[in-house]
């Protein structure tokens, strides 16, 4: 496809569930972000893989959160018994250039807005 | 601690006027700044790229300022149209050159 493109686009969980979100970046991207993005505030950072090395993981705000992108292409995050504050929408991004300091802008899809109950 | 600040109150102009935005940063010594768009349930799209070396940069009807001795950058949208309307975020690269997005701006263009 021509952009990034996530699914699901809706998700409702029940507290204590598990979830996974998908995000399929541009063909040829080598760089993959990860961000939280609460109601009125700005992405919040949560993961970066270039390939499908991580590279950073720093912005997961616990060991319930994990992502993967096992072929460099799409990638998966994960979150582990859901509570209700993951509740927020998740964007992916995805960036040409593998080096950050050329920085490339970003292209995000739409997002997967989170509800847990 | 860094911090990127941008007005959490919404903008409202009338069509036509031009329209200025702020974003003020502390303990961040970027190489550039991003502008990005974003729409309700939409992500963020790239606007503008300003590197410190660059005063001013344009694209259409968008401009944007860079001073990174006040450490602010101003984005301004002249002659607005009310399609002009959506949150607008800064972006400045943070640890390992990471984008660091701000809150972002409202901006409500009235016909």
């Amino acid at each position: 496809g021509a952009g990034v493109s996530q699914s699901p686009r809706y998700k409702v969980a029940k507290r204590g569930q598990d979830v996974a979100l998908r995000c399929d970046p541009i063909s040829g991207h080598v760089s993959l972000f990860w961000y939280q993005q609460a109601l009125g505030q700005g992405p919040e950072f949560l993961t970066y893989f270039q390939n499908e090395a991580q590279l950073d993981k720093s912005g997961l705000p616990s060991d319930r959160f994990f992502a993967e992108r096992p072929e460099g292409s799409v990638s998966t995050l994960k979150i582990q018994r859901t509570q209700q504050e993951d509740s927020a929408v998740y964007l992916c991004a995805s960036s040409l250039s593998r080096r950050l300091t050329r920085n490339q802008p970003q292209h995000f899809g739409d997002g997967t807005r989170l509800s847990i109950l | 601690s860094q911090k990127i600040e941008q007005n959490s109150e919404a903008l409202n102009i009338q069509e036509g006027k031009t329209a200025t935005l702020t974003c003020n940063y502390t303990n961040y010594s970027p190489a550039y700044l991003q502008w990005y768009r974003q729409d309700p349930g939409r992500g963020p799209v790239f606007l503008l790229l300003i590197r410190e070396n660059e005063k001013e940069k344009r694209k259409e009807r968008l401009k944007v300022t860079f001073d990174t001795t006040l450490k602010q950058s101003l984005f301004h949208i002249t002659a607005s149209q009310p399609a002009d309307s959506a949150t607008y975020l800064c972006a400045l690269p943070g640890g390992s050159y990471i984008p660091t997005f701000g809150r972002g701006t409202s901006l409500i263009v009235h016909p």
